[in-house]
């Protein structure tokens, strides 16, 4: 595709359900981020996958966030019995690790609301 | 913590004014990038600035970096409404070589 995409857009779910966020990266690229933005906040970072590498989880806020990334390509992060406070916009970017030039390309993100 | 604060946090001008914000940082870096975000969505790069080079030019867009202050600052000329956005910093640390840690960000509004 031309860029990165995310699905759903938009996903509201009641707490204490489990919800699944996609990422479909720009092919070819080899690292995929994860980031949750809250209301008028910064980027928060999530998690990072870098080819075949082990992920840099150092992110992931607690035990109830997980990221799978199968094939290199698509990406899922997986929030299990989600609280209120997970509320937030999901943003995922992939990069063209090339040196020290690592310009992220950012899809469109998901926004989550947990009732 | 966000290793990037901006300031302002909201900036508001007339179209035609020129919009500056500033960004500093904790840490020794590889380079800064600022990025744009529409409407709580996507980022959109706009410039990368090296830990080596103090100033970079792109369009109506002038970013300067001063490493010994641990600052940079993103200068807009002759805004126009469409630059009505949030502008964050984002750095990428020397001990974290391919992880962006962005700021709080600045809301800039330009009124026609």
């Amino acid at each position: 595709g031309a860029g990165v995409s995310q699905s759903p857009s938009n996903k509201v779910t009641e707490k204490g359900k489990d919800v699944e966020l996609r990422c479909d990266p720009i092919s070819g690229h080899t690292a995929l981020y994860w980031y949750r933005q809250s209301l008028g906040q910064g980027l928060e970072f999530l998690i990072y996958f870098q080819g075949n590498s082990a992920p840099d989880k150092s992110g992931l806020p607690s035990d109830r966030f997980s990221a799978e990334r199968t094939g290199g390509s698509v990406s899922t992060l997986t929030i299990q019995r989600t609280q209120q406070e997970d509320s937030a916009v999901y943003l995922c970017a992939s990069t063209p690790i090339r040196g020290a030039y690592n310009e992220q390309f950012f899809g469109p993100g998901t926004r989550l609301t947990v009732l | 913590s966000q290793q990037g604060e901006e300031d302002p946090q909201a900036l508001s001008i007339q179209e035609g004014e020129n919009a500056t914000m500033n960004c500093s940082y904790k840490t020794s870096i590889n380079n800064l990038q600022w990025y744009r975000q529409n409407s709580g969505r996507g980022l959109v790069h706009l410039i990368l600035i090296r830990s080596n080079e103090r100033e970079k030019h792109s369009g109506r867009l002038r970013v300067t970096l001063d490493t010994s202050k641990k600052s940079s600052s993103l200068l807009i000329t002759a805004s126009r409404a469409a630059d009505t956005a949030s502008y964050f910093c984002a750095t990428d640390a020397v001990r974290s070589f391919q992880k962006l840690v962005f700021g709080t960000g600045t809301r800039l509004l330009v009124s026609p």
